[in-house]
């Protein structure tokens, strides 16, 4: 079966603090992707990261980074000095390599307050 | 990028009535359409993957009579919640995916801005 787990429901830190989400998944597929989306209050999805199974190299956008570890099967993601506008509701997700419709597995979701 | 948009936006309606939310995928051509369902708080949940000329597959648990789901375009998906009720007040969330996309590009959905229903 394939799971993803956000274990941390909610996050409250102070602007310039830096966070990491944690995101753990299962999997029996040998190559699949795994993303994040960020939802502010206004509800529409922002796409963040896509990374493939078979590319461990972590990645830095700005003040995002993400630390793909697939012997632990986590794919974590940091905000460095944070800011007020990063406050949002953040999503990792799964989907398989294969397969016609490549169905996405959700996080529950982790709620971050960036407080001034 | 590829662009998906979502009318209406917010929908406020009676107790009984049908209630239709649109799909589309604005510059690029999508056979692939996903409805999600979010109630506050809480994650999303697939609700049917529409395949365009086809029926949709709906998930489990999910009635099929009640959300109505038509993808009759390789742009354009409609999603009809009939007989609303307000249960049926959720955030619903549309995504596309470009026929074009490869492996390289992970098949990649995009999202649309979401409709906010409000029955009442």
């Amino acid at each position: 079966a394939q799971k993803v787990t956000q274990a941390q429901t909610e996050i409250s830190v102070v602007e310039k603090e830096d966070v990491t989400l944690d995101c753990v998944y299962e999997t029996r597929d040998t190559t699949y992707y795994l993303f994040w989306y960020k939802q502010p209050p206004s509800g529409e999805l922002v796409f963040l990261i896509r990374r493939n199974s078979f590319d461990e190299q972590n990645e830095i956008s700005g003040r995002y980074s993400w630390n793909f570890q697939k012997s632990t099967s986590s794919f974590n993601f940091t905000i460095t000095a944070s800011q007020v506008v990063d406050s949002a509701v953040y999503f990792c997700a799964l989907s398989p390599w294969a397969g016609n419709n490549r169905k996405l597995i959700w996080g529950l979701g982790t709620s971050l307050a960036v407080n001034p | 990028g590829a662009v998906v948009s979502q009318h209406p936006s917010r929908v406020i309606c009676k107790s009984g009535t049908s209630v239709k939310i649109e799909c589309r995928s604005l510059d690029f051509q999508a056979t692939t359409m996903f409805w999600y369902r979010q109630f506050p708080k809480q994650s999303l949940m697939l609700m049917a993957t529409s395949n365009e000329g086809s029926k949709a597959t709906y998930e489990q648990g999910v009635e099929k009579d009640k959300f109505l789901i038509n993808h009759a375009s390789l742009t354009l998906s409609t999603l009809t919640v009939t007989s609303a009720h307000p249960e049926d007040s959720s955030f619903y969330i549309c995504s596309a995916k470009d026929f074009r996309a490869t492996a390289k590009e992970g098949y990649e959905q995009y999202f649309g801005p979401g409709t906010r229903l409000t029955v009442t």
